[in-house]
Parts: structure tokens; C-alpha cells; sequence
């Protein structure tokens, strides 16, 4: 069964101070993964898709990132308005997308 | 502006109700999606359709069902409303080929009395 985890489940920063997200998944032949953005009370906004290990993408401050057993989602520099959840999600080609359960990431002045 | 627009934001039905949850997108998508999303859970996918009147079950299809009758339009209903169906249900559609980023709608917050 396809698994996809995210971590940390929460995550505060101070304005400016760059980290990474995480999203570890176990899949049988990974056709594409996944990175959206969810702000409270609205739908999933996309982000970036990795085909391939050691794909990266860029968008203003954030970078993501694939390997074989992971991805990650730097961020740089961080502003109160990169303030969302952070959701994962691979494509197996089975079925449809398979979600993390996201990380919830604050951004304080 | 591409869309995907969903019928009510917010929806308080009683037990035992027969609940219709519409989704419209404009983009010409042949694949949508129902999703529900719930805290520690993330989003499960619920149903799934890659045209017209063609449906495919999801992880979770238990009391729900599914309408395509439009290319654009995708229904979910719930045959007979229970509490644990209380959730957050998104609908999302791709273009054919499912490697294609998933555009989502603003979902409806579903309470069940």
C-alpha cells in the first residue's frame, strides 16, 4: 500500500529563518510527486511536481526537492505570508493521488 | 482564470438525509475527483471520474455515490447522511493523464446532525 508521511507535523519560524519540510513516502514505481499549499478554510493550490530523483523546482522562496525515498520543500527566508499547510502527494499510476497529511507551518514577524 | 467552483462553502443537513455536494470546473478537464479531508487524516480520495459517466472508486467509497451526466459537472452524494460523514469534501480536476497537477476547488465544510 503506498504510504506517504510528512513531518514535522507543525512548524513555527521567525520571519527570514530558512528550514525544510519533509515528505518521506514508500511507493511501488513513483510516477510523480506533489507539493501543494492549503490555507485555512480553502482548497489546495499547486505548487510543484518531481518526476524524477534529483529533480529540483523553484518558486520565489521555496525549493523542492526529490530522491529515491523522499522530497523536500526548503524554504527560504520565510514571510508571515508563506503562513499555510503544506500538503504532499505521490502518483503511483494505480489510482489517483495519494495526500500526506501535510505540514501546518507559521510564520511569525 | 481557470476554475473549479463548488456548490455550497458551508452545508448543516440532519441524519438520515440525502446530501448533493456539486462541483463545476471550466477548464475542460476530463478527470475529476471527490475528495474529504479531516485532521490527521489528510486529504482521502472518495470517488473518481476520467469521463463522462465513468466512475472509479477511491479509498473510501463506503455511503457515498457519484454523478457524471456533463463533462464539466461531477456530483457526490450521500444516500443517507451520518455524523461521521461530518468533514470538509474538495472536488478537483486534471487533465486526461493523471501526471497533471490537480486543480482544486475552495471545498465545502459538511455538518451532520
Amino acid at each position: 500500500e503506498d504510504q506517504v508521511t510528512q513531518s514535522p507535523e507543525a512548524l513555527r519560524l521567525q520571519e527570514g529563518e530558512s528550514s525544510s519540510l519533509n515528505c518521506s513516502y514508500t511507493v511501488s514505481g513513483l510516477r510523480g510527486l506533489f507539493w501543494y499549499r492549503q490555507d485555512p478554510g480553502k482548497g489546495p493550490e499547486f505548487l510543484f511536481t518531481l518526476y524524477s530523483a534529483g529533480e529540483e523546482k523553484e518558486k520565489e522562496r521555496l525549493k523542492a526537492t526529490l530522491t529515491k525515498k523522499e522530497s523536500f520543500l526548503h524554504i527560504t527566508a520565510p514571510k508571515p505570508e508563506d503562513s499555510a499547510t503544506y500538503l504532499c502527494a505521490v502518483y503511483t499510476g494505480r489510482r489517483a493521488l495519494t495526500f500526506g497529511s501535510g505540514t501546518r507551518l507559521q510564520v511569525q514577524p | 482564470d481557470v476554475k473549479v467552483t463548488q456548490s455550497s462553502r458551508y452545508l448543516v443537513k440532519r441524519t438520515g438525509e440525502k446530501v448533493f455536494l456539486e462541483c463545476v470546473q471550466d477548464m475542460d478537464h476530463e478527470n475529476m475527483f471527490w475528495y474529504r479531508q479531516d485532521p490527521g487524516l489528510g486529504l482521502r480520495l472518495i470517488y473518481f471520474s476520467y469521463d463522462v459517466k465513468m466512475k472509479e472508486k477511491g479509498d473510501i467509497p463506503e455511503g457515498y455515490s457519484v454523478s457524471r451526466e456533463k463533462k464539466e459537472r461531477f456530483s457526490l452524494i450521500l444516500e443517507s447522511a451520518s455524523t461521521n460523514q461530518t468533514s470538509m469534501y474538495l472536488c478537483a480536476s486534471s487533465k486526461r493523464g493523471a501526471y497533471n497537477e490537480q486543480f482544486f476547488g475552495p471545498g465545502t465544510r459538511l455538518t451532520v446532525l
